[in-house]
């Protein structure tokens, strides 16, 4: 198995700044992945953090709002650029294991931009 | 398109037996997973089908029929510590992503 520490696990933020979201797991895993979720609905996934290289974006989502680091296999971190209200929403890192099926997730992050 | 179809809400009494269901369309299959999610906490892993038929764990078990894309959920002797979202999602591809349904709440009462 593997343990996500997310940081920050909240933050109310203004419009126009950045906020860094970070990950830390605490074995080496095979693929992570950022997701937002607003309450009470599903998962979107971002993108995903490839290590070494550019993160892979899903449709909708473009690096410059959503810059991704993966600078090795236990660590990323994804920043919110220029936000607005509508980035209000949590944040959650996740990762998976080698061929193992079950994917991990940090606590999340709930970000208010006011 | 790709989708998974999960009611939204179910409501069932402590003590019993509920069943979540769960259809896909997907342009692959890799298996079908189940993630419990309680309010303002993470998901969490619960159940993993690849081949057809029926896993247990505990209380919950998960089943899958893969010529009806077809799968379900199902939850023994309910808690009220079970009250939570429950995810249905699908791996499509080769690149552990997953295609998640919308969730379904599941609501215990006494």
């Amino acid at each position: 198995s593997a343990v996500i520490s997310q940081k920050p696990s909240r933050d109310i933020c203004q419009r126009g700044t950045s906020l860094t979201i970070q990950c830390q797991v605490d074995s080496q895993v095979t693929m992570m992945f950022w997701y937002r979720q607003q309450p009470g609905q599903s998962l979107t996934l971002i993108a995903t953090a490839n290590q070494g290289s550019e993160a892979t974006y899903e449709s909708g989502f473009v690096i410059d709002k959503f810059p991704i680091s993966r600078p090795n296999l236990t660590f990323s971190t994804l920043t919110v650029s220029n936000m607005s209200p509508e980035d209000s929403s949590i944040y959650l890192c996740s990762a998976v294991q080698g061929m193992n099926t079950e994917a991990f997730f940090g606590q999340g992050t709930r970000l208010t931009v006011v | 398109g790709q989708s998974l179809e999960q009611p939204s809400e179910v409501t069932a009494v402590e003590g019993a037996i509920v069943q979540i269901n769960c259809t896909y369309q997907t342009s692959g299959f890799y298996g079908l997973s189940w993630y419990q999610q309680h309010d303002g906490g993470a998901p969490t892993f619960l159940s993993y089908n690849a081949l057809d038929g029926l896993e247990e764990t505990g209380r919950f078990s998960s089943f899958l029929s893969r010529s009806d894309s077809y799968g379900y959920l199902l939850l023994q002797e309910l808690q009220m510590k079970d009250s939570a979202s429950y995810f249905c999602a699908v791996r499509d591809n080769s690149n552990y992503q997953l295609i998640w349904g919308a969730g379904t709440k599941l609501i215990i009462k006494p």
